[in-house]
């Protein structure tokens, strides 16, 4: 059971807006920077936002992240067909001292 | 550029234990700065962290909570590899298992392994 809590699906049609959320507690998004990554059956995750809200290079503009307190999220604006795909939020606990994913988000563009 | 190889079984029977390797290039294993983690993806638990192995003047090793009594992370510097062991394993840990270079995140990924625990 993952300690950091996303809902299990979102969907939008194309062009809208998605938001998921990541929770956790004072020991890991609390006190350290939440990472999100994009993963497709079969591939590496792809890694699409650093220390809560920085986009790596190549990393689309529609994409964008925030954090407060012990949750996070992640939003998608514009949606496109390319983004269905499950999305993770990932976080270092430091009272675990390991890392913690998120259950993962499937988006589903309708 | 910084490039993980994966190796190591597909399918491993129930009770005996997972072994993979992974082989860096582009880096050390040794780096005083990264960390070598293992991490697997199924569609029931999602990514889970299994746990790293990393070196600051001595060597470390971290693992998940509820791997702890099953695994062994270990590097190996005369091949520049790190390896995961997994032992009595159970259908439960059928998944496709990765390796990673952590620097604050995971930023390098290996091409992953589906291993399948069964008869």
């Amino acid at each position: 059971q993952s300690v950091l809590t996303q809902p299990p699906s979102a969907s939008g049609t194309p062009g809208q807006r998605v938001t998921i959320s990541c929770s956790g507690s004072t020991s890991n998004i609390g006190s350290n920077a939440v990472i999100w990554y994009q993963y497709l059956p079969g591939t590496a995750p792809k890694l699409l936002i650093s220390n809560n809200n920085e986009r790596p290079l190549g990393v689309p503009d529609r994409f964008s992240g925030s954090k407060s307190g012990t949750s996070a999220s992640l939003a998608i604006s514009g949606l496109q067909s390319e983004d269905e795909a499950d999305y993770f939020c990932a976080a270092w606990d430091g009272s675990l001292n390991g890392w913690l994913f998120g259950g993962g988000t499937k988006v589903t563009v309708l | 550029q910084v490039q993980l190889q994966q190796s190591g079984p597909g399918l491993v029977k129930p009770s005996q234990t997972l072994s993979l390797t992974c082989a860096i290039s582009g880096d050390s294993v040794s780096s005083k700065s990264a960390a070598w983690n293992w991490i697997r993806q199924s569609p029931s638990r999602g990514l889970e962290w299994l746990g790293r192995t990393y070196y600051r003047s001595k060597w470390y090793n971290d693992y998940a909570v509820s791997m702890k009594s099953r695994i062994v992370i270990n590097p190996d510097t005369s091949k520049n590899q790190f390896s995961l062991q997994l032992k009595s394993v159970t259908p439960e840990d059928t998944a496709v298992y990765y390796c990673a270079r952590s620097l604050g995140l995971f930023d390098h990924w290996g091409q992953g392994t589906l291993v399948t625990v069964s008869s």
